[in-house]
């Protein structure tokens, strides 16, 4: 069985500074991992993935994660957080042996973004 | 390019009442996946298709039905409606094993 846990509900940054979003996973195989952004009343964008290889994955907007499989974490950082970062974000963790490919989404850490 | 596209974007139904929901993928893609994502919640995963057969189901009821097409588009059925079905309903598309899923915006369901 695989779950997220994302610690922070709400989180709230200076314009400027660092974001960090923590998500914790349990998977009883090495997990692909994901991060996705949601702005009000859209759907969900890929921020970035973690399959194989590099553990550091760098996404898009100046977002990165890295993948510590003894920490099972999987944290998003951006080093100077912008008005527009003011969204809903989720990380998921799917199965690489299941051909589902079913997700396993967090609760969400909402990010507010503070002028 | 278009993306997954979902239809309608908006609805309200009574309880006891049966809806349809309706989602393309993106070009080149040929599996679905639909999610339910309540209130201040993260997606639930409902149930995947691929070939026109379901592949996976979440835990969700038998109310919850849906078909794929020979194009690849996708419908999620809920029958007998209830105050507790009302969410955004996602789909999302793939090529089948490749890469992650893309998403649509969703259709909000008003259930009163």
């Amino acid at each position: 069985a695989q779950s997220v846990t994302q610690l922070g509900s709400h989180v709230s940054v200076s314009e400027g500074a660092l974001v960090l979003l923590r998500c914790n996973y349990s998977s009883s195989v090495p997990p692909y991992l994901f991060w996705y952004v949601q702005y009000p009343n859209q759907g969900l964008q890929l921020l970035l993935k973690y399959t194989t290889g590099a553990t550091l994955v760098k996404g898009i907007n100046g977002f990165e994660a890295e993948f510590k499989k003894s920490e099972t974490s999987f944290h998003l950082t951006k080093p100077s957080a912008h008005m527009s970062d003011a969204a809903e974000y989720f990380c998921a963790v799917s199965d690489p042996a299941n051909t589902g490919n079913q997700f396993y989404f967090g609760t969400g850490t909402s990010l507010t973004v503070i002028p | 390019d278009a993306g997954v596209t979902q239809s309608p974007t908006h609805l309200i139904k009574t309880r006891g009442q049966q809806v349809t929901l309706r989602c393309s993928p993106k070009s080149g893609h040929d599996t679905v996946s639909w999610y339910q994502q309540a209130l201040g919640q993260g997606p639930q995963f409902i149930f995947q298709y691929y070939e026109e057969e379901e592949r996976q189901r979440g835990n969700f009821p038998d109310r919850f039905s849906g078909h794929q097409f020979p194009n690849y588009s996708s419908e999620l059925n809920v029958n007998a409606l209830l105050l507790g079905d009302s969410a955004l309903y996602l789909c999302a598309s793939r090529r089948q094993v490749v890469g992650g899923y893309t998403f649509g915006s969703g259709t909000r369901l008003t259930v009163v």
